[in-house]
């Protein structure tokens, strides 16, 4: 069975420094995909980056970045320079493939930026 | 870009009342969405796949009677909170894919549900 593992419920970070957001998954199937969203306090899911089972590079956006370790079944997002704005609630997603379109979350990491 | 639209943004209702929430994909075709639920700081749950034309797939624990979807077109799923109590009090958020494109999720802005 397909399982996301967010062990951080909340963290608190400096702004301007760097932070690493964790995410294990689980997943028998070779083809699969892994998303973050941002969820501010409005509600809206935010698409961060995505991670497909057989790219090769690490997926960068901009100030957020996908450490994939595939064999350790980790996909951290990383925020670089962090700002105020990126409070918020962060979710770890997966994408299976060889199955439907459905994405299941892992139960998300709240950031708080320190001023 | 692709937008998912959901309607309404916030919606109050009595015990016992029905209620209807849309999600359109306004410039793409879906042929799948999902409806997720989420309570106050919870992670997003998968209720059910709703797929056009065909009957909804219910994940396992979620009352198909209670929580009815239709997929009636390619941009177009309601999902309705038949007998509504309070405790279905929750975020409601609908999710799109267009086809071909592995990576690209879309989600609706999400529907307050507020049961008295």
């Amino acid at each position: 069975a397909q399982k996301i593992t967010q062990t951080q419920p909340g963290m608190f970070v400096q702004e301007k420094e760097a932070v690493t957001l964790d995410c294990t998954y689980d997943t028998s199937d070779p083809s699969y995909g892994l998303f973050w969203y941002k969820q501010p306090s409005s509600g809206e899911m935010i698409f961060l980056i995505y991670q497909g089972s057989y790219d090769q590079q690490n997926a960068t956006e901009g100030r957020y970045s996908l450490n994939f370790q595939k064999a350790r079944k980790s996909a951290n997002l990383v925020i670089s320079a962090s700002q105020l704005g990126d409070s918020a609630m962060y979710f770890c997603a997966m994408r299976d493939d060889w199955r439907d379109d459905k994405i299941i979350f892992g139960k998300g990491t709240r950031l708080h930026i320190l001023p | 870009g692709a937008v998912v639209s959901q309607h309404p943004s916030r919606v109050i209702c009595k015990s016992g009342t029905s209620v209807k929430i849309e999600c359109r994909s306004l410039d793409f075709q879906a042929t799948t969405m999902f409806w997720y639920r989420q309570f106050p700081k919870q992670s997003l749950m998968l209720m059910a796949t709703s797929n056009e034309g065909s009957k909804a797939t219910y994940e396992q624990g979620v009352e198909k009677d209670k929580f009815l979807i239709n997929h009636a077109s390619l941009t177009l799923s309601t999902l309705t909170v038949t007998s509504a109590h309070p405790e279905d009090s929750s975020f409601y958020i609908c999710s799109a894919s267009k086809t071909g494109e592995a990576y690209t999720i879309y989600f609706g802005e999400g529907s307050w549900l507020t049961v008295v």
